[in-house]
Order: C-alpha cells, then sequence, then structure tokens
C-alpha cells in the first residue's frame, strides 16, 4: 500500500493564480481531511470528507474547494491565492473518525509570492 | 472554535531525562483524544487514539493518561533518547461531530545526548 499519497510536494504561485492539490489513498478509507499548517502552529483543518460525494467545512475554509467523488481522491482547489495561503498542506485519512488514527499524506508546499 | 492547548510550547531535556507533556481540550462533548509525534521533515504518526476517562495507554517508552471530567491529558516520556527529539501533538475530537479534529499546537521536544 502507497497509503496517503500528495501532490505536487513543492509549488509556488503567484497572486490570483489557483491550483488543486492532489490526495489519493489505497486504503479505502471512507474519512478524509485536508489540513493546513503554519509556522510554530499546529495543523488547522480546511475541510474533511466523511465519503464519497459528502463534505464540510473545517475551521479554516476560506479561499478553499474541495469535492469527492470517489473515495480515494480528496482534491483541495485554491482559487485567487492569496500570500495569507502560504504553508504547508497535509491531507489525511482514516477509517472511521474519532476512535481511528489518521494517516496523513507527505505534505505539498505552497508559496505564494 | 474549540480551545485546545498544549504546554509546554517546547522543552529541552538531557538524554536519560524523563519528561512530560499536558494537552488540555474542553471537558464537554467529549469523543476522542489523539497523540500524534511529527519529526521534521516527516508526517504526524499516531501515538496513542484514547476515548474513555482514565485510559491509560502506553508504547514502550511512552505512556498516556486521560481525564476527560477535567479536560486533560498527559504524554510521559521515561529516559528520553535522541530519537525521541520530534513535536508532539495533541487533537480532540469533539462528540457533536466526529468528523473535526481540533489540533492543538504541539510540545516540540529536543534531547541533547
Amino acid at each position: 500500500n502507497a497509503g496517503v499519497t500528495q501532490t505536487p510536494k513543492f509549488r509556488i504561485l503567484k497572486i490570483g493564480q489557483s491550483m488543486t492539490l492532489q490526495c489519493t489513498q489505497d486504503m479505502n478509507h471512507n474519512y478524509m481531511y485536508w489540513y493546513r499548517q503554519d509556522p510554530g502552529m499546529g495543523l488547522k483543518l480546511i475541510y474533511y470528507s466523511v465519503g464519497a460525494g459528502i463534505t464540510d467545512k473545517g475551521e479554516v475554509p476560506n479561499g478553499y474547494n474541495v469535492s469527492r467523488s470517489t473515495t480515494e481522491d480528496f482534491p483541495l482547489r485554491l482559487e485567487l491565492a492569496a500570500p495569507s495561503q502560504t504553508s504547508v498542506y497535509f491531507c489525511a485519512s482514516s477509517t472511521r473518525t474519532g476512535n481511528n488514527e489518521q494517516f496523513f499524506g507527505p505534505g505539498t508546499r505552497l508559496t505564494v509570492l | 472554535i474549540l480551545n485546545v492547548e498544549q504546554s509546554p510550547q517546547s522543552l529541552h531535556v538531557q538524554e536519560g531525562d524523563s519528561t512530560n507533556f499536558t494537552c488540555s481540550f474542553p471537558s464537554s462533548n467529549f469523543y476522542a483524544l489523539h497523540w500524534y509525534r511529527w519529526e521534521t521533515a516527516k508526517s504526524p504518526e499516531a501515538l496513542f487514539v484514547m476515548t474513555l476517562n482514565g485510559d491509560e495507554k502506553k508504547k514502550g517508552r511512552i505512556s498516556a493518561t486521560l481525564n476527560t471530567k477535567e479536560g486533560y491529558s498527559y504524554l510521559y516520556i521515561k529516559g528520553s533518547q535522541p530519537e525521541d527529539s520530534a513535536t508532539y501533538l495533541c487533537a480532540f475530537i469533539i462528540g457533536t461531530n466526529a468528523g473535526k479534529s481540533t489540533f492543538g499546537d504541539g510540545t516540540t521536544l529536543t534531547v541533547k545526548p
């Protein structure tokens, strides 16, 4: 199993550009999450999904969109990138929330200039 | 926004010292508390998933306790080793919406040989 994979690993965007961060898991997990990690801070939940076709906002959803058309994939879309979105983005998945640990991808480091 | 606090923010100890950190979380609507270990340039990895008041978990030299009534969890490391150097994160899972994880900002441990 590859676990949770994320692409790209690094990306530099200009202000106003858009991009999609890809996340795929091969563990047949129902729950998937997107987090951002800012320097010196913990992980902030952006969006999460409890299954294909179902998504919900986390703590910091503004400026992002998600979709979940399959169990495996959970892409995160940035529209009109802003410097405040410079961060490291982690995708995670779990079999069932709460009682089960989350498995994290390797992260995507995004810089918006 | 849920308040999940970890203390201390950072800790420097000598090899062989025992240490402990605290995670404080809301005492109402508790569902689960996770501990993760996060090494530099890697992704967070789960240490413990704790769900019951009074839970005690152990993995090698690392152990954790949980008090849901007063809203805190302790993580203990006995006989710290340089390879224990990492950031330790706790995540609170609320019972009213088990899809939402709220992470603390972490405690960064540095163990000097």
